[in-house]
């Protein structure tokens, strides 16, 4: 099946660092998503994004729908001990179908 | 109110076998989707479901199969078992299952093939 690229692979941070990462993919999609994956859980929903140049905000969470739907990047601002896990990417064709992206391991050293 | 429920947790067949993976959505969703995720590698779309009728299917042999119930709960059936169907296997709910609609993910199943 389909995934998306997602970069980078993973990243050692020091905590209060700013971090960023990115997706793209050579399909147009409608809705891309972010979500943040803990060993043993299932993805929880960080930040959705519905049209094409959205810039969305959680907290310290940024995220952007690109302009020609075929990418997206996520950052992080000041991290903290709690923002280690795995992030993806995810985005939904006209077709109703997801596609998760590759996964950022993220590492944030005290 | 309880999440998303899958059961059971951990599951060891061996190949050839069949196997029937359960998922309770958040109560008042109707829409129920299935993902397959292999160790280090991000979820797969299975299928989506929506009011008991498939709405989306992804890249999967005809040896997947679901089903929705009148209650929204569903099932996802893997027939004939591969070693390669080893992996997590995830549900999520969501109101309609619409783009703008919120997925919620259940904690999976563990699917190990032997």
């Amino acid at each position: 099946g389909q995934q998306l690229n997602q970069s980078p692979q993973s990243m050692f941070i020091q905590e209060g660092e700013d971090v960023s990462m990115n997706c793209t993919s050579s399909s147009i999609f409608n809705t891309w998503l972010w979500y943040k994956q803990d060993p043993g859980e299932g993805p929880v929903l960080l930040i959705a994004l519905y049209k094409a140049g959205e810039l969305t905000s959680n907290g310290r969470l940024t995220a952007q729908f690109g302009i020609t739907r075929k990418d997206s990047f996520l950052n992080i601002s000041a991290s903290i001990p709690s923002d280690v896990g795995i992030y993806f990417c995810a985005g939904q064709n006209t077709g109703n179908q997801f596609y998760f992206g590759t996964g950022t391991s993220l590492t944030v050293i005290p | 109110d309880a999440g998303v429920t899958q059961s059971p947790t951990h599951l060891i067949k061996t190949r050839g076998q069949q196997v029937t993976l359960r998922c309770s959505p958040i109560s008042g969703h109707k829409s129920v989707s299935w993902y397959q995720q292999v160790l280090g590698q991000g979820p797969q779309f299975i299928f989506q479901y929506y009011e008991k009728e498939e709405r989306g299917r992804g890249n999967f042999p005809d040896r997947f199969s679901a089903r929705q119930f009148p209650n929204y709960s569903s099932e996802l059936n893997v027939n004939a078992l591969l070693l390669g169907d080893s992996a997590l296997y995830l549900c999520a709910s969501s109101l309609t299952g619409d783009a703008a609609d919120t997925q919620y993910f259940g904690p999976g199943t563990r699917l190990t093939v032997l």
